[in-house]
Order: structure tokens, then sequence, then C-alpha cells
């Protein structure tokens, strides 16, 4: 079964500094992964995607992941941290068993400090 | 373009009623996906709809449970004999086809009194 590990479930930064939102994974196969964020009230929206191509991927709002099979890990990063990226981050990896549903990690909650 | 529609936003309801919570897809997409979210166990798949096939009610925590999806495009998920423990956020997805990222409505937020 398919499962992944957010190491914090919660990250402060100061606004202009890097963010880093770490997330490890377990799959018997080549996964799909993806991070979602979650603003307060809101559903999720996609950041990102992994699906078997480049390892380093770019998503939306400056944040940017990268795949390292020998590490099992999807790391999220972001060069410089704005107030607007106050959030929840999960980080998914997706069933392919047929039904493709996404497996959720528990989240980490990013602060960003003025 | 209209994304994912979620029907109530906020439902509060009294134990032991039944509930029904409406998810209005993407246009065009064929695969539907309910997803629970709730403060002790995070996020949960419930049920996955892809286009006629059976759905795949694998995640579905118990016969109180039901979800129908009528013409292949409006989800209903309905709760029978609400217990307090299902008071959660229920949120709904759905994507162009099995493989593809989803995209979630903001969800209903259940609370059971």
């Amino acid at each position: 079964a398919q499962s992944v590990t957010q190491l914090d479930s919660h990250v402060s930064v100061s606004e202009g500094t890097p963010v880093l939102l770490r997330c490890n994974y377990s799959s018997s196969y080549s996964p799909s992964l993806f991070w979602y964020v979650q603003h307060p009230n809101k559903g999720l929206q996609l950041l990102l995607k992994y699906t078997s191509a480049a390892t380093l991927v770019k998503g939306i709002n400056g944040f940017e992941a990268e795949f390292k099979k020998s590490e099992t890990s999807f790391h999220l990063t972001k060069p410089s941290a704005h107030m607007s990226d106050a959030a929840e981050y999960f980080c998914v990896v997706s069933d392919r068993s047929g039904s493709e549903k996404l497996v959720f990690g528990k989240g980490t909650k990013l602060t960003v400090n003025p | 373009g209209a994304g994912v529609s979620q029907s109530p936003s906020n439902k509060v309801t009294e134990k032991g009623k039944d509930v029904e919570l409406r998810c209005d897809p993407i246009s065009g997409h064929t695969a539907l996906y309910w997803y629970r979210q709730s403060l002790g166990q995070g996020l949960e798949f419930l049920i996955y709809f892809q286009g006629n096939s059976a759905p795949d009610k694998s995640g579905l925590p118990s016969d109180r449970f039901s979800a129908e999806r009528t013409g292949g495009s409006v989800s209903t998920l309905t709760i029978q004999r609400t217990q307090q423990e299902d008071s959660a956020v229920y949120l709904c997805a759905s994507s162009l086809s099995g493989n593809q990222p989803q995209h979630f409505g903001d969800g209903t937020r259940l609370s059971i009194l």
C-alpha cells in the first residue's frame, strides 16, 4: 500500500526566507506524487505533480519539488516565502490500483512571519 | 471556468437525522471522488465514481454511508442516522479521468449535535 509521511506538522518561516516542507513516501511501484495547498475554509488546490517525467517539478506560486528515488523523498521548496503562502500543505500519493484514489499525508501547517 | 461546486457549505443537524451532501463536478470530468477531512483522521478517501463503472466504495466507514452519481454528473453523499463522529468536512473532487489531477470543491462542513 502507498503512504506518505510529512515530517513536520508545523513550519514557521520569516517572509522572504526559504521554505522547505519535507515528505517521504512509500510505494510498491513508481508513484504519482502531488503537493496540495489548503487555505482556511477552502478546498485543496494542486500546487504540482510528479508523474515519472522530470524529477524536478515546478508548480504554481514559485513552488517546486524534487523527486529523489534513492531517498524516497519529495520535498517542497520555495526560495522566498510570502505572507500569502501561509496555509496547510499536503503531500499526496496516488493509489494506482485502479481507482486512483489519493492517499494524503497528515499535513504541514506553514506560518509566515512578517 | 466553473470549478467543483458543493452544497451546502455548512450543515448542522441533530444526531440520528439523515443528511444529503451534494457535489457538482467540473463539466466533462468523468471521475468523481468523495473524501472526508476530520481532526483526528486527516483526509480519508470515501468513494470513487468513474463513468458508468461500478463505484469503488472501499473507503466508506459504515453502511450508514452511501453515494450515488446520477447521469454521470452530480453526486449525492448520504449519511443515515448521523452520529457525532460523522462531524467533519466532506470534500468532493473531480478529474478528467481516473489518472488525471483532481480538482477539489470547498467542502461541506458537517456538524452533528
